[in-house]
């Protein structure tokens, strides 16, 4: 089984300040994504990243994949109240299957 | 392009009866996924279509479940004989490409 781990579970912190988050596996996977998801509602796709070191930036977004393609982090720049929301990352599992395995997420609660 | 659709948006349900949800990907998508969401954790998989054809399914999608998207395009989830255990938000996602997923804003299911 592969498993993709979030950390932290929970964050809250004040407007303005900086955060990262990470997502860990064992397993190697073909393409990470990460998704922000707010309660009620479905998944909105923020990037996928594909090559190992890879990074990508959105904005006051970073994303980074891991050499090895086995983790990320996402790091969020002067963090804003919209920016409240649960943060999932998925893998795309080798092999030719096309499922994303999720994590958890981590859930951001950022206070004005 | 009004985004994936998916109807209805909620559904509350009697232990034992049958339920059957609808999603219409966004049109120009190939790919069509279902995904299940409980309390505090990510979306796991149940199943896949490309086109018409169903080329994936997870164990999770026991005997009770079965899924059809006649003609590539919308897509229907049907439950059969619902247990409480099948309260969750049921998700669907399209996509052009293997990755990069659009999801609806999910079928939230109680079971009583």
């Amino acid at each position: 089984t592969q498993l993709l781990e979030q950390s932290p579970q929970f964050l809250s912190i004040q407007e303005g300040e900086n955060l990262t988050v990470y997502c860990n596996s064992s397993s190697v996977f073909s393409s990470l994504q990460w998704y922000r998801q707010e309660p009620g509602e479905g998944p909105v796709l923020l990037v996928t990243v594909v090559t190992g070191g890879e990074v990508k930036k959105l904005k006051r977004l970073t994303f980074q994949f891991g050499d090895a393609r086995k983790d990320s982090s996402l790091h969020i720049t002067a963090a804003q109240p919209g920016d409240t929301g649960l943060y999932l990352c998925a893998g795309e599992t080798q092999g030719g299957s096309e499922k994303l395995v999720f994590g958890k997420g981590t859930k951001l609660t950022v206070n004005p | 392009d009004t985004g994936v659709s998916q109807n209805p948006r909620h559904k509350i349900t009697k232990r034992g009866q049958n339920v059957t949800f609808r999603c219409d990907p966004i049109s120009e998508h190939n790919r069509l996924y279902w995904y299940r969401q409980t309390l505090g954790q990510g979306p796991e998989f149940l199943t896949y279509f490309q086109n018409e054809a169903q080329l994936e399914k997870s164990r999770l999608l026991s005997d009770r479940f079965s899924a059809e998207r006649p003609k590539g395009s919308f897509s229907t989830l049907e439950i059969q004989r619902t247990e409480q255990g099948d309260s969750a938000m049921y998700l669907c996602a399209s996509s052009f490409r293997a990755y990069g997923y659009t999801f609806g804003s999910g079928t939230r299911l109680t079971v009583v």
